[in-house]
């Protein structure tokens, strides 16, 4: 069964510095791996999609790494500002139907 | 670009009535997913529809049922509402037209069970 970890569960950094939020999943058979920003009480947005056969994606101030064999992504924050601040979560397709198995989240406060 | 619309946004229901949870897929995508969000919880799956046809269940209860109509859209149905059905509902599509089968999240809706 298809387990979904976040490290650090929380973190607060001040504005500016370049951060790294750590996923981690236990069945490296995956098809993609998506990460989501999700504001309190909000929808989730998608910010970046890693194909299995990738190992970097970028947009903007963000980079996200996948290693497939060791069951490990990253998510990069470059420059960080307040309006990072926000809950970041990982998933994962499980099964046939691809339906999402998310990571228990990292809650980012980024301090001005 | 269309997105994935939800409605309601908001829904305040008492103990044991129903609701009904509805969503509109982005235009050509076949697929949707339902997922289940508890105060400070991460998103849970709950069931999926490919082509109109349950395509997998998670750990929905049995008062919920859903369906996928002809014109792709999704219901989710709750009977006999419990406080701990309060949470926010997602729905997500997905299609062939786009590129590795990415989930696309609509902005969810919140149900409170009074």
């Amino acid at each position: 069964k298809q387990e979904v970890t976040q490290i650090p569960a929380a973190l607060s950094v001040p504005e500016g510095e370049n951060l790294v939020l750590n996923c981690s999943f236990t069945d490296s058979a995956i098809y993609n791996l998506q990460w989501f920003r999700q504001d309190p009480g909000k929808g989730l947005t998608s910010l970046l999609l890693i194909q299995s056969s990738q190992r970097e994606q970028t947009s903007g101030r963000l980079n996200a790494s996948l290693d497939k064999s060791s069951g490990r992504s990253t998510l990069y924050i470059a420059a960080s500002q307040p309006g990072d601040s926000a809950t970041y979560l990982c998933a994962v397709p499980g099964g046939a139907t691809n339906k999402l198995i998310f990571g228990t989240g990292t809650l980012l406060a980024v301090q001005p | 670009a269309a997105g994935v619309i939800q409605s309601p946004r908001h829904l305040i229901k008492e103990k044991r009535e129903t609701a009904t949870l509805k969503c509109y897929p982005i235009p050509r995508h076949d697929t949707v997913y339902w997922y289940q969000q508890g105060p400070g919880q991460d998103p849970q799956f709950l069931i999926s529809f490919y082509e109109k046809m349950q395509s997998d269940k998670g750990s929905i209860p049995d008062r919920f049922s859903a369906q996928q109509f002809s014109d792709y859209h999704s219901e989710l149905n709750m009977s006999s509402l419990e406080l701990g059905d309060s949470a926010l509902y997602f729905c997500a599509s997905s299609g062939q037209v786009d590129s590795y089968n990415e989930q696309f999240f609509g902005p969810g809706t919140r149900l409170t069970v009074l």
